[in-house]
């Protein structure tokens, strides 16, 4: 049982868009700066967004982030095949003083 | 470019110790400003963050997980490593190690992950 709440499955059609949500507390998403990571197929995890919505140099405008209260979302316009893989968002927790991690959501690009 | 790069054996017997290192290239763990960490992911699960270490020494980690974790740092070498002591089947994971940014109580993320390493825990 994850300390962030996500869906374990999101899809839609190639070019659409796709939100994917990631569910908390006050003291986790409510009070610290959310990032999102992307883990392609047997590959390692990658930084999409960090801070709530600020993306690394090299990751498209296609991925943005938000944070509203305790809930924080990813979202994907313009959907591509190489865009499916797991998505996870993460924080840290002050209560537990320690970072969490939702349980991932797979995205499928119909 | 920072680069990691996880090294250990994939193969570690029940009640052992499982050793992993990180060699980081393009920058210093002694540099300051970041932090280094190790995070792990069970067959087919998500991410468990396990602990971090600063070039200071200084180290802290997941107060949900037992503390069989030591996270310990050879600047000398640019590696941090990760000892985990009497593992079982449920130590079986991939073990990533990456690199932290952290700026006060309210941001953390880690900004740069090696490839990962399989551990398998078997007899």
């Amino acid at each position: 049982q994850s300390v962030l709440t996500q869906p374990p499955s999101v899809s839609a059609a190639p070019g659409q868009k796709v939100t994917i949500s990631c569910s908390g507390s006050g003291s986790n998403i409510g009070n610290n700066y959310v990032s999102w990571y992307q883990q392609l197929p047997g590959t390692a995890p990658k930084l999409l967004i960090h801070e709530n919505n600020k993306r690394p140099s090299g990751i498209p405008d296609r991925f943005s982030g938000s944070k509203s209260g305790t809930s924080a979302t990813l979202g994907i316009t313009g959907l591509q095949t190489g865009d499916e893989a797991d998505y996870y968002c993460g924080t840290w927790d002050s209560s537990l003083s320690g970072v969490v991690f939702g349980g991932g959501t797979k995205l499928t690009v119909l | 470019q920072v680069q990691l790069q996880e090294s250990g054996p994939g193969l570690v017997k029940p009640s052992q110790t499982l050793s992993l290192t990180c060699t980081v290239s393009g920058g210093s763990i002694s540099s300051g400003g970041y932090y280094w960490s190790w995070i792990r992911q069970h067959p087919g699960k998500g991410l468990e963050w396990i602990g971090c270490i600063y070039y200071s020494g200084s180290t802290f980690y997941n107060p949900s997980l037992k503390s069989r974790f030591t996270i310990s740092s050879d600047t000398s070498k640019n590696q941090f490593s990760l000892n985990l002591s009497s593992v079982t089947a449920a130590d079986t994971a991939v073990y990533y190690c990456a690199r932290v940014r952290r700026v006060g109580a309210t941001t953390f993320f880690f900004d740069y992950w090696g490839q990962g390493a399989l551990v398998t825990v078997s007899s």
